[in-house]
Formats: C-alpha cells, structure tokens, sequence
C-alpha cells in the first residue's frame, strides 16, 4: 500500500536550516508528483507547492520562493524540503503529499514533520 | 490568485442530522477538459488530512456514500446526508485549477 514515512520533529535556531525528508513506498515514485503543505498552529492548510518526481521541477506557490527548495533522490525514493534561513514564523508542521491518479493534487498523504524555530 | 471562500466556519450537528459546507470560488474552475479542478479534504484531530472528493463531485477510495460532492459554477457543495461521530474535524475545500489553494476550512462539532 501507499506510504509517506516523514522524518522527525526538529527544533532549530533562527538562521538555521532543516531538511524534512519523505520516504514513499508501494508505488513507482517518479510516476506521481510531490506536494508540500504547510500548518502553522491552529491554523489551516497552505500549499507551498509541488515536485515533478519524473523531471525534478520544482514549483513554488507565492510566499515560498527563496528560503524553500524542494529535491529528490529517486533512488532511495525520497523527496526532500529544505528550508534555511529560519525565522519563527516557520514553526509548522509540514506535510508531503502524492498527487493523484487524475492530477498533481494532494492525495495520499504523509504524517506530518513538526518544524519548531525558538532560540 | 484565485481566493477560496468557505462557510460556515463553524458546524455543529447532531449524529444522524444532514449537514452541508459551501465554498466558493473567485473564478471558474472549470478545465478545458471539463472537469471541476475543486477538491474536498478532512483533517480528523491530530492526523492527516485525508482526500475526500475530488474533481468536485467524486468520491475519493474508501470514502462512505453518505458523502457527496455538487457544483454550480463558481459555488461548490460538500454534503454529509447523515452526520456520524467519526466526521468530526476539519473540512477544507482546494482548488487545483491555479496554483492551488485551500479554503480557510470549515470546524464540524458533533453535539
């Protein structure tokens, strides 16, 4: 079955950077695209954009250029958000997710990545 | 951008009552193909959120009947026809027709 393992919770610094990683499994990886949604607390959902796990192309939704880099290494099938420059404002929690059969939208969905930026 | 609106923002229902979640949207979502590029998630407490409805009126795998999707131009509809315990959460509706976005979300209570 489709699985999205996400990496664990991190506590950074401002200023620093983090890399939340997504290992899928129980598909071909490069067949579906990659989404990042944000949740900052008690807030509600933000796309922050998508990966074309076949080319590499990434695309970034408006507020999430610069500071964020989605990757790949489709040998381990993971996807991967890097985000640098932190400030506590990015203290979410972070969520990939698989697009569907029928488009590069959200379907299946991973558990989550608590992203915490206090000094 | 296209700007999503839901409402109400808060729903509580009774087990077994219908219930109904409305979001809108600024511009057509209507793709060349013919499909609503309009999407339905929950967001159960503390999990995931998980597919409801997708392209405006079908349901996701494993999703019960007692939920549906309707259109009507810019207005979408997402109706419960008898409300249990386990619907609590989050709903959200998304459009994926531009650079996607999600409504604001809509808190369904059981009383």
């Amino acid at each position: 079955q489709v699985q999205l393992a996400q990496s664990g919770s991190e506590l950074k610094k401002p200023g620093a950077s983090v890399k939340v990683s997504c290992k899928a499994s129980g598909y071909n990886f490069t067949s579906y695209a990659m989404n990042w949604v944000r949740q900052a607390p008690g807030q509600g959902l933000e796309w922050m954009g998508w990966i074309n796990t076949n080319t590499g192309n990434p695309t970034y939704a408006q507020g999430f250029t610069g500071r964020f880099v989605f990757s790949l290494d489709t040998s381990v099938s993971t996807a991967y958000l890097e985000i640098s420059s932190l400030r506590a404002e990015d203290t979410a929690v972070y969520f990939c997710a698989r697009g569907h059969d029928y488009g590069d939208f959200p379907d299946y969905w991973g558990q989550g990545t608590q992203v915490t930026v206090s000094s | 951008d296209i700007v999503m609106t839901q409402s109400p923002l808060s729903l509580p229902v009774t087990p077994g009552e219908p219930a109904s979640i409305s979001c809108r949207s600024s511009q057509s979502l209507l793709h060349s193909i013919g499909y609503n590029y309009l999407h339905w998630y929950l967001q159960k407490p503390g999990q995931s959120p998980q597919l409801l409805i997708f392209l405006g009126s079908n349901r996701a795998s494993g999703v019960p009947d007692r939920f549906s999707g309707s259109v009507s131009g810019t207005d979408f509809t997402l109706k419960i026809s008898r409300v249990e315990a386990e619907d609590a959460g989050v709903y959200y509706c998304m459009q994926a027709l531009q650079m996607y976005t999600f409504g604001q979300g809509t808190k369904l209570e059981i009383k």
